[in-house]
C-alpha cells in the first residue's frame, strides 16, 4: 500500500529565499505524481503534474523534480513570496485506480515579509 | 472554463435532517470524485465515477451515504440521516484522465451537523 510522508509538517521562511519541500512515497510503481496548495477554507489548486516518464516539470517560480528510484519528490519555490503562504501537499497515483491516489498530510509554508 | 462548482459552500444542520451536496465538474472531464477532509483523517476519497457510471464506492462510511451522477455535468452526494461525525469539508474533484490527467478541486462544501 502506498504511503506519501511529507516533511516538515510546517515550515517558515523570510521572504526571498530559495526553499524547497519534501515528499516521499514508498511505492515506486507510480504513475504520477502531483502538486497542490491549499489556502485556508480553500479547495486544492493544483500546480504540477509529474507523468512516471518524467524527471520534473516548471511552471513560473516552481519547479517539481521526481526520483522514483529514490521514492522522492521535491516542490522547488524559487524567491518565497508572502503569497506563497499555504499547505502545500503531493499525491501519488500508484495504480490504475483511484482508490490508490494518495495524498501526504502536507506541509503548511509561512513566508515573513 | 469556471472550474468545479459545489453547492452550498456552507451547510449547517440537525443531526437526523438529510443532507444534500452537489457538484459540477469541468465540461469534458469524464472522472469525478467526492472527497471528505478533516484534521484528524486528512482527505480520504469515498467514491469515484467514471463517464457517469459509480466505479469504487468503497470508501463510502456507511450506508447513510449515497452519490448519484445523473449526467455527465451534475453530481450529488446525499447524507441522510446525518449525524455529528459527518462534520467535515465534502470536496467534489474532477480530471480528464485517471493517470495522465490533473486533478481539479472545487472550493468545497463545509458540513457542520450539530
Amino acid at each position: 500500500k502506498q504511503e506519501v510522508t511529507q516533511i516538515p509538517a510546517a515550515l517558515s521562511v523570510p521572504e526571498g529565499e530559495n526553499l524547497v519541500l519534501n515528499c516521499s512515497f514508498t511505492d515506486s510503481a507510480i504513475y504520477n505524481l502531483q502538486w497542490f496548495r491549499q489556502d485556508p477554507g480553500k479547495g486544492l489548486t493544483s500546480l504540477l503534474l509529474i507523468q512516471s516518464s518524467q524527471r520534473e516539470q516548471t511552471s513560473g517560480r516552481l519547479n517539481a523534480s521526481l526520483d522514483k528510484s529514490s521514492g522522492r519528490s521535491t516542490l522547488y519555490i524559487a524567491a518565497s513570496q508572502p503569497g506563497d503562504s499555504a499547505t502545500y501537499l503531493c499525491a501519488g497515483l500508484s495504480s490504475g485506480s483511484a482508490r490508490q491516489l494518495t495524498f501526504g498530510s502536507g506541509t503548511q509554508l509561512t513566508v515573513l515579509p | 472554463d469556471a472550474g468545479v462548482i459545489q453547492s452550498p459552500r456552507h451547510e449547517v444542520t440537525e443531526m437526523g435532517q438529510e443532507v444534500t451536496l452537489r457538484c459540477k465538474p469541468i465540461s469534458g472531464h469524464d472522472y469525478l470524485f467526492w472527497y471528505r477532509q478533516t484534521m484528524m483523517r486528512g482527505l480520504e476519497l469515498l467514491i469515484y465515477f467514471n463517464n457517469n457510471v459509480p466505479i469504487d464506492d468503497s470508501g463510502m462510511p456507511e450506508d447513510r451515504f449515497s452519490a448519484k451522477m445523473p449526467n455527465a455535468s451534475f453530481s450529488t452526494l446525499k447524507i441522510q440521516p446525518s449525524e455529528p461525525r459527518d462534520s467535515a469539508v465534502y470536496f467534489c474533484a474532477s480530471s480528464i484522465g485517471l493517470r495522465t490527467g490533473e486533478l481539479f478541486f472545487g472550493e468545497g462544501s463545509r458540513l457542520t451537523v450539530l
